[in-house]
C-alpha cells in the first residue's frame, strides 16, 4: 500500500494564482481531511470529507475549496492565493475504528508571493 | 468544545535523560482516543502513541509511555533514555469516539542536548 500521497512537495504561487493540491489514499479510508501546519499553531483542519461526495469545512476554510468524487482522492484547491495562504499542507485519511490514528500524506509545502 | 493544550513550546533535554511533554485535554465526551505524533524536521508525522479513555494502564511503545489521569484530564508524554534522534516536534490530538476529527495541540519543541 502506497498510504496517503500528495502531490506536489513543493509549489511557489504568485498572489491571485489558483492551484489544486492533490491527495490519494489506497486504505479505502472513508474519512478524510486537510490541515495547514503554521508556526506555533499546531494543525489546524482545513475541509473534510465523510465519504465521495460528502465534504464539510473544519476551522479555517475560507480561501480552499474541495471535492470528493471518489474514496481514493481528495484534492484541494486554492482558487486565489494569498500570501497567507503560505504553509505546509497535510492530507489525513483516517479509519473509522477510533482507536486507530489517522495516517497523513508527507505534506506540501506552499509558499505564495 | 474540544480543547488540547500543550502549554511546553520548547523543551531541552540531556541525551540518555528521561523527558515527559505535557498535554491537557478539554471535552465532555467520555469515550476518546488520545495520541501523541513526532514530526522531525524532514516534517512528516509519525505516529507514536495511543491512549484510550478507557483504558486502566497506561500505553507504552518502546522507550514512549504515556502518562494518563483522566480526571485531570491530561495524557503526558514520557519519553525514556532520550536519544538525539528524538529532536523534534511534538502533537498531542485527541479523537472523540463519535467522530471522525482529531484535535491537535499546538505542540512541542524537544531539543535532546549531547
Amino acid at each position: 500500500n502506497a498510504g496517503v500521497t500528495q502531490t506536489p512537495k513543493f509549489q511557489v504561487l504568485k498572489t491571485g494564482q489558483s492551484m489544486t493540491l492533490q491527495c490519494a489514499q489506497d486504505m479505502n479510508h472513508e474519512y478524510m481531511s486537510w490541515y495547514r501546519q503554521d508556526p506555533g499553531m499546531g494543525l489546524r483542519l482545513i475541509h473534510y470529507s465523510v465519504g465521495a461526495g460528502i465534504t464539510d469545512q473544519g476551522e479555517v476554510p475560507n480561501g480552499y475549496n474541495v471535492s470528493r468524487s471518489t474514496t481514493e482522492d481528495f484534492p484541494l484547491r486554492l482558487l486565489s492565493a494569498a500570501p497567507s495562504q503560505t504553509s505546509v499542507y497535510f492530507c489525513a485519511s483516517t479509519p473509522s475504528r477510533f482507536q486507530e490514528t489517522q495516517y497523513f500524506g508527507p505534506g506540501t509545502r506552499l509558499l505564495v508571493l | 468544545a474540544q480543547k488540547i493544550t500543550q502549554t511546553q513550546p520548547g523543551m531541552f533535554v540531556q541525551e540518555k535523560e528521561a523527558v515527559t511533554l505535557d498535554c491537557t485535554y478539554d471535552t465532555s465526551d467520555q469515550s476518546y482516543g488520545l495520541f501523541w505524533y513526532k514530526q522531525p524536521s524532514s516534517g512528516e508525522m509519525i505516529f507514536l502513541i495511543y491512549q484510550g479513555s478507557y483504558d486502566e494502564q497506561n500505553a507504552t511503545e518502546g522507550r514512549y509511555s504515556l502518562n494518563f489521569q483522566k480526571a485531570r484530564k491530561s495524557a503526558n508524554l514520557v519519553i525514556s533514555a532520550s536519544q538525539l534522534g528524538d529532536s523534534a516536534m511534538y502533537f498531542c490530538a485527541m479523537r472523540p469516539s463519535w467522530r471522525n476529527q482529531f484535535y491537535f495541540g499546538t505542540g512541542t519543541s524537544l531539543t535532546v542536548i549531547p
